[in-house]
């Protein structure tokens, strides 16, 4: 069973279009990070979100955190072709102690595809 | 700042034999971690490192190992190599238990 469920898995669109991206949880996170993939490369980091109900802007990119810190989505606003990669949502769990280890898990990732 | 650094870039080896994969974290990052990347799996955690102690480990067998120096950089070790564990090797490293993670570029293991 997936932890985080990440949808869609792939995304085909127009330059121009928006799209959403969304990652989903029964757990708890405390903190979800979300990044950027090209193929041969690692992932980059794009943003993180502590706060439930957080909100974070980044040019035409868009993150929510869920108030109970068990969802999150990537809003793409007028999408380009530059922006065709591989987004992968990952969370840290909140261990029973209280503090999070450097374990991320990790969504099965979304394959945009922006056609110009 | 230079970011994190992984060698080799791309390893083939052939079922049985043991592979040592070499990871140096951003200048001042003190946690280390490992995944594993594939197609039908995604990005799987290994293990993470902080201070040279191994801090937390995820669901692989033992065939999988790894370890930190002083100066934290970190290696890990596959032993009898398996065509299963061809896959993207990636570390990643943090300040310390912020978990905002840095990826290097990764290792690309394909077993034979």
């Amino acid at each position: 069973t997936q932890l985080l469920e990440q949808s869609p898995q792939f995304l085909s669109i127009q330059e121009g279009e928006n799209l959403t991206v969304y990652c989903n949880s029964s757990s708890v996170f405390s903190s979800l990070q979300w990044y950027r993939q090209e193929p041969g490369e690692g992932p980059v980091l794009l943003v993180t979100v502590v706060t439930g109900g957080e909100v974070k802007k980044l040019k035409r990119l868009t993150f929510q955190f869920g108030d109970a810190r068990k969802d999150s989505s990537l809003h793409i606003t007028a999408a380009q072709p530059g922006d065709t990669g591989l987004y992968l949502c990952a969370g840290a769990l909140r261990s029973a102690g209280g503090t999070s280890y450097g374990k991320l898990t990790f969504g099965q990732g979304t394959i945009l595809t922006v056609h110009p | 700042k230079a970011g994190v650094t992984q060698t080799p870039r791309y390893l083939i080896k052939t079922r049985g034999q043991q592979v040592t994969l070499s990871c140096s974290p951003i200048s001042g990052h003190r946690s280390v971690s490992w995944y594993q990347q594939t197609p039908g799996q995604g990005l799987q955690f290994l293990f993470e490192y902080f201070s040279e102690t191994q801090r937390n480990k995820g669901n692989f067998p033992g065939r999988f190992s790894g370890r930190q120096f002083s100066n934290s950089r970190s290696e890990m070790n596959v032993s009898t190599l398996e065509l299963g564990d061809s896959a993207l090797y990636l570390c990643a490293s943090s300040l310390a238990p912020s978990n905002e993670q840095f990826f290097g570029p990764g290792t690309r293991l394909t077993v034979l």
